[in-house]
């Protein structure tokens, strides 16, 4: 079965520190793997989108990992800002007829003062 | 450049009472779309995806049904609505290379 699973479910971190969500996968056969940001009430927005081919890749303070022999990805926000309290979703694409999008349940980051 | 746009933005509607969600895209051309729903603090759920007018395909059985009429319109509908239809629904669309996907603003649905 097509899942993705992210890791915490919820995470609070002080202003300015570091932190590192986590997605595992077994969406198959694989075409790209994106991190999107979602404010409460809003739509998802693309963060970063990796193809099989790539293992890293940066958006200003939020870079992304991928392994794609393990299927397992993950988001690291770097000196994190207030700004950064959102729902982070992980989503896997398929290669398949409509490229139907897999996504996890995401993981909800308080940043506190 | 291409723009998603989905509306209202809130709803409230009385249980039983039908429904019609709109979405329309512009700037491309036959682009893939979805309708999802977010429960409150729970992560998105798909509900249907079209490749093309009036190709739907449905993701999970339920009270809602979707149609394409018209290449870049998506149109999320119900003839009765439950208490369990509450929720926050989106509507996406990415080109059929699938490297990024698009979404509206979202729709707050709050039956009572």
């Amino acid at each position: 079965k097509n899942q993705v699973e992210q890791s915490p479910q919820s995470l609070i971190i002080l202003e300015g520190k570091n932190c590192t969500l986590q997605c595992n996968y077994t969406v198959s056969p694989f075409s790209n793997l994106r991190w999107y940001k979602q404010d409460t009430g809003r739509g998802p927005v693309s963060l970063t989108i990796m193809t099989f081919s790539e293992n890293t890749k940066s958006n200003g303070r939020y870079t992304a990992t991928l392994d794609a022999d393990t299927k397992q990805s993950s988001l690291h926000i770097t000196a994190s800002q207030l700004s950064d309290s959102a729902s982070y979703i992980c989503v896997v694409t398929r290669r398949a007829a409509g490229n139907k999008l897999t996504f996890g349940g995401g993981t909800r980051v308080l940043v506190k003062p | 450049s291409q723009t998603i746009h989905q509306w209202p933005a809130t709803l409230v509607q009385p249980v039983g009472s039908p429904l019609s969600l709109e979405c329309t895209v512009e700037g491309t051309s036959n682009p893939n779309l979805y309708w999802y729903r977010q429960a409150a603090g729970r992560g998105l759920q798909l509900l249907f995806y079209s490749v093309g007018i009036g190709q739907i395909s449905s993701e999970v059985p339920q009270n809602l049904s979707a149609s394409r009429p018209q290449d870049r319109q998506f149109i999320l509908s119900s003839k009765k609505l439950l208490l369990s239809d509450s929720g926050f629904y989106l509507c996406a669309w990415s080109v059929e290379s699938g490297t990024e996907a698009f979404f509206g603003q979202g729709t707050r649905l709050t039956v009572v």
